[in-house]
């Protein structure tokens, strides 16, 4: 059974900062891996899609890299900005599958002016 | 708007109760998702359609629980006999067949058990 674990679990820095916020699998079979943005009370927002044979994308001030035969991936946010709080999910689909999304718990950012 | 609609937001309803969810998926998008997120995890995976067909559901979806899409269109998710364990946000989202598949999410409808 895929396991998502994100790490850590609740981040506050001041703003501007850079920040990575990370995210590991169980299962390296995968067949793509994205990241969420979910603000408080509402549904989720795709933020980046990795496919499995990508080892990163980009948009705008995040970046995402994966790492597949360790089971990782980074969401690296530059210049963070109070508009950034909210909490950040990563999930992956696993290659039997192909469809449903394993979720970690997310990690609780939150930015200070 | 063209993204996933969800209705309604929220539903507060009494133990025993049957209530109904609609989910209206982007147009082009011909897989359609329902996951549940309890407060402080991550959403959990119910089950999934290709077009009108239902071809997986998780074993968190008991014989309580059923889902349509009738037409390949939009779809509804079904809870007879509520009970205060289901109290969840109930999330739908659609994709692709092709290409990178990316999961698109609605609202999501927030249920309350009293």
């Amino acid at each position: 059974k895929q396991e998502v674990t994100q790490i850590p679990a609740a981040l506050s820095v001041p703003e501007g900062e850079n920040l990575v916020l990370n995210c590991s699998f169980t299962d390296s079979a995968i067949y793509n891996l994205q990241w969420f943005r979910q603000d408080p009370g509402k549904g989720l927002t795709s933020l980046l899609l990795i496919q499995s044979s990508q080892r990163e994308q980009t948009s705008g001030r995040l970046n995402a890299s994966l790492d597949k035969s360790s089971g990782r991936s980074t969401l690296y946010i530059a210049a963070s900005q109070p508009g950034d709080s909210a909490t950040y999910l990563c999930a992956v689909v696993n290659s039997n599958s192909g469809y449903a999304l394993n979720f970690g718990k997310g990690t609780s950012l939150l930015v200070t002016p | 708007d063209t993204g996933v609609s969800q209705n309604p937001r929220h539903k507060i309803t009494k133990r025993g109760q049957n209530v109904t969810f609609r989910c209206d998926p982007i147009s082009e998008h011909n897989r359609l998702y329902w996951y549940r997120q309890t407060l402080g995890q991550g959403p959990e995976f119910l089950t999934y359609f290709q077009n009108e067909a239902q071809l997986e559901k998780s074993r968190l979806l008991s014989d309580r629980f059923s889902a349509e899409r009738p037409k390949g269109s939009f779809s509804t998710l079904e809870i007879q006999r509520t009970e205060q364990g289901d109290s969840a946000m109930y999330l739908c989202a659609s994709s692709p067949w092709t290409g990178e598949r990316t999961q698109y999410f609605g609202p999501g409808t927030r249920l309350t058990v009293l």
